[in-house]
């Protein structure tokens, strides 16, 4: 059972664009949605994270968005460059019990 | 402040034998998790340990087993290792509290090859 499931696997997005990664979730206990950043050969680096008492916080060039009714939430990274190339994983994770349920990632590629 | 460090890098085992891996946590951090990450995959939760007492676990089979040690650093050890246990295997420290999740901070991973 895939409980964050992440859209889409892989991303091309010219330098100067807007990527937008999307995610949803179907465990209401989820109260913490980090994104991490990772690079080949890395650990995941957290990037941005939100808690659902916000709808969207924004950190640089990047931006979560949360919709709590939804139960989505999306990644939107400004002005993308080519050293934004890595793969981005959406996650989500519960009160007191810090295991954090990862997405299946999307590998995202800036063009110059 | 020292960050998450594990070892080995890499390592090569066949299949039917044993592997510990290391992790010491990031200074300051009480709880450790483990994960598995195959290629091409988000990392998988295979248990985490809180003050030296395991504190919760994924759906991985009992031939995983850990520790953690007083000074907060952890092993994970693999018995009977098969083919599909070959990925990255990522130590993750946190500051534990009661209530609410906290932030992660990530090691760069052992990868584990099993032929």
């Amino acid at each position: 059972q895939q409980q964050v499931k992440q859209s889409p696997q892989s991303l091309i997005v010219q330098k100067g664009g807007i990527s937008i990664i999307n995610c949803a979730y179907e465990n209401t206990a989820f109260d913490y949605f980090p994104w991490y950043q990772q690079f080949p050969g890395k650990g995941p680096a957290l990037l941005i994270a939100i808690r659902p008492d916000v709808s969207e916080k924004k950190e640089g060039r990047f931006t979560i968005s949360f919709n709590k009714s939804a139960k989505q939430f999306s990644l939107h990274i400004m002005d993308s460059q080519p050293g934004d190339s890595a793969t981005y994983f959406c996650a989500a994770s519960g009160r007191g019990y810090q295991k954090v349920t990862f997405g299946i990632g999307t590998k995202l590629q800036v063009i110059p | 402040e020292t960050g998450v460090t594990q070892s080995p890098t890499h390592l090569i085992k066949t299949r039917g034998q044993q592997v510990t891996l290391r992790c010491s946590s990031q200074s300051g951090h009480n709880t450790v998790s483990w994960y598995q990450q195959a290629l091409g995959q988000g990392p998988q939760f295979i248990f985490q340990y809180y003050r030296e007492e395991e504190n919760g676990r994924g759906n991985f089979p009992p031939r995983f087993s850990g520790l953690q040690f007083p000074n907060y650093s952890s092993e994970l050890n693999v018995n009977a290792l098969e083919l599909d246990d070959s990925a990255l295997y990522l130590c993750a420290s946190s500051l534990g509290a009661s209530g609410r999740a906290g932030e992660q901070f990530f090691g760069p991973g052992t990868r584990l090859t099993v032929l």
